[in-house]
């Protein structure tokens, strides 16, 4: 298996804290993703990198950022966390964008809860 | 309309059944697909990638069809490890890889 780690795996916070979720990758891809995941709703891009300090906003953004300072660290931080954003965030990797390599690796997952 | 849409199901079948699952796309640039798996409480994995009009794989058979803008998924001889939400995801290209991903199709294999 690709070797993407996420942490915490799991994590209970108050309404109005900033939490800050990592994605940590061994292959050295240049795309990395955040995702998250809600009943009914899917896996709903937040945010994304197509390289150090380039990133870019999915669609569901608002109330996240994100930083990539090096190729192998994708840090997603909530900035002041709602109950809304109580949910599963999935982080995934990609080598490229093309050709047959482009499938996405997916971490375990964090589970989050907002209180 | 939603870019992907599926059946959430549930879709249960007895052991040994043929299983198909339709998924429909509404963005005709998709220039290829992903199928996914992913088990409750796990991380999507990815199953199979169709590229032309299809793709097998074992028990496992994807096809695409562009006119009508759909891709199936055909489980044959279903095993109880099979049960599982399985996600139908067209790939756009582009720079940036961004996949849009359905919500899944439900499948459980009854014994």
């Amino acid at each position: 298996d690709a070797g993407i780690t996420q942490s915490p795996r799991h994590k209970v916070t108050e309404t109005g804290t900033p939490v800050t979720l990592r994605c940590h990758q061994t292959e050295n891809h240049r795309y990395m993703y955040w995702y998250r995941q809600d009943p009914g709703h899917g896996l709903r891009l937040i945010h994304y990198s197509y390289g150090v300090k380039d990133t870019d906003k999915g669609e569901v953004s608002d109330g996240y950022s994100v930083s990539r300072s090096k190729t192998e660290d994708f840090l997603l931080t909530l900035e002041s966390a709602t109950s809304s954003q109580t949910s599963v965030y999935f982080c995934a990797i990609s080598e490229s964008a093309s050709g047959p390599n482009y499938g996405y690796t997916f971490g375990s997952g964090t589970r989050l809860t907002v209180v | 309309r939603k870019e992907v849409e599926q059946d959430p199901g549930p879709f249960n079948v007895p052991e040994g059944a043929t299983v198909a699952f339709n998924c429909t796309y509404s963005n005709s640039a998709s220039q290829s697909f992903f199928w996914y798996r992913q088990d409750c409480r796990k991380e999507p994995k990815l199953l199979m990638s169709v590229y032309s009009s299809g793709n097998e794989d074992g028990r496992f058979t994807a096809q695409l069809n562009r006119a009508s803008q759909y891709i199936s998924l055909l489980i044959r001889d279903s095993k109880l490890s099979d049960s599982a939400t399985y996600l139908c995801v067209p790939n756009y290209g582009g720079a940036t890889n961004k996949l849009i991903f359905g919500t899944g199709t439900l499948l459980a294999v009854q014994p």
